[in-house]
Formats: C-alpha cells, structure tokens, sequence
C-alpha cells in the first residue's frame, strides 16, 4: 500500500519568515495530495490539495508543489503569523481519494513572535 | 449549515462494553470515512462507505464494524470494548470532488 513521510517533525520559524514542509509518497499511482492543519483539540481542516496534472497550486499565503518524477510534495507558507501554528499533515491517495487518505506523521510548526 | 456531526464527543467506558460511535453528515456528500487518531500522530484509515449498502475496510486492521443504511449517517460500533481502542475516531465525508472533511471527533478510553 501507500506509504507517506513527512519532514520535519518539528519546525520553529520567526513570524514573517517562510515555512516549507516536504513529503514523499511510494505509490506512482497516487494521483491526490491534500494538506490538513489540525489545531490542538481540533478536527482537521483542509487547507490545500493539488492533484497529479498539476506541477503548483497557490491560495493567498499558501501554495503547495508536486515533483511526480521524485514522488514528493511541499507545503509553503509565506509571511507566517501566530496564527498558522499548528500540526500540518500531508497526505496522498490513489483514484483522487475515494478509497481513503494514507496521512504522514504530521509536523508541529511553532511560529516565534 | 452543512456540517459533520459525531456523538458523544467525549466517552469513559469499562472494558467489555458494547460501545456505537455516531457519524451524520449534512453535506449531501456520498463517500464517508472512519479514521483512528492517538494524540499527536497520524490518522489511519479504518473503514469507508462509498454509498448506502457499501462498506469497506481501510488500511489500518481495526476490530469495529461499520453500516450504511442511509446516506447521511454512518455509525461504527465495537462489540467488546478494550483499553487498546483508546483513541479518537474522526468521521469524515467527501462528494463529487473527493475533498474530505471531518468532523469534530469522538476521544474514547476504555478503563
């Protein structure tokens, strides 16, 4: 099956600076990729997601990137505030995601004021 | 408002119970999906329902079992509860575009 992993597992950048999360897939097959911000004692939310056909996507501060060939994928967040701390979870899917999400183990980013 | 529901939010039960997680959804949405989280880490799937009478198991061998009877609602129970099965279950629902949205999660113990 699907195996995702997510660097880092943690990630302290200063408020105003950039943010960049990588995750690697192993299925070539896997054809969606969504992002997730879960705040503490909260349900996830989708931020973003791209699907295979497309090499970058953007939506305000955020944008996330697609290497098919190298199988990996990035989340970028530009010009960070306190409130885009969170856990960030990447995740992959064969058949756009019908039969379920395969999750990385998440990543803590801090933003420091 | 088009939301995910999932009931109790918060459950304390002794081992051996029967125990039914609820999941409905009001976002007209036909796919539904049942994912275990422990604190802090990754979500696993475990079950998933493509429509009313579909039920398929995920990727993360689980001893609950799920139904389907109508589209907006999609219960998990386990028979016999165990401490191991301490988590949170998050429900979850995506339709034509295959975005998944969850719900707000049920953290299960099981003393």
């Amino acid at each position: 099956g699907e195996n995702v992993e997510q660097h880092p597992s943690t990630l302290s950048v200063q408020e105003g600076d950039s943010a960049v999360i990588k995750c690697t897939y192993s299925d070539s097959a896997s054809n969606y990729f969504p992002w997730y911000k879960q705040e503490l004692g909260k349900r996830p939310q989708l931020i973003i997601d791209i699907r295979s056909n497309v090499g970058e996507k953007k939506d305000q501060r955020i944008a996330v990137t697609l290497n098919k060939t190298a199988k990996h994928f990035s989340l970028h967040i530009t010009e960070t505030q306190p409130e885009d701390s969170a856990v960030y979870f990447c995740a992959a899917a064969l058949g756009g995601g019908a039969d379920g999400l395969t999750f990385g183990k998440g990543t803590h980013l801090i933003i420091q004021p | 408002e088009a939301d995910i529901y999932q009931t109790p939010r918060y459950l304390v039960i002794g081992t051996g119970k029967k125990i039914t997680l609820e999941c409905s959804q009001t976002m007209g949405h036909d796919k539904m999906y049942w994912y275990q989280q422990d604190p802090g880490m990754e979500l696993h799937l475990i079950h998933y329902s493509y429509g009313v009478n579909s039920t398929e198991k995920g990727d993360l061998s689980s001893e609950s079992t799920v139904s389907r009877i109508r589209t907006e609602h999609f219960p998990l129970t386990l028979e016999s509860a165990r401490p191991s099965h301490t988590s949170q279950y998050l429900c979850a629902s995506s339709g034509q575009n295959y975005e998944q949205y969850f719900g707000p999660g049920t953290r299960l113990t099981v003393t």
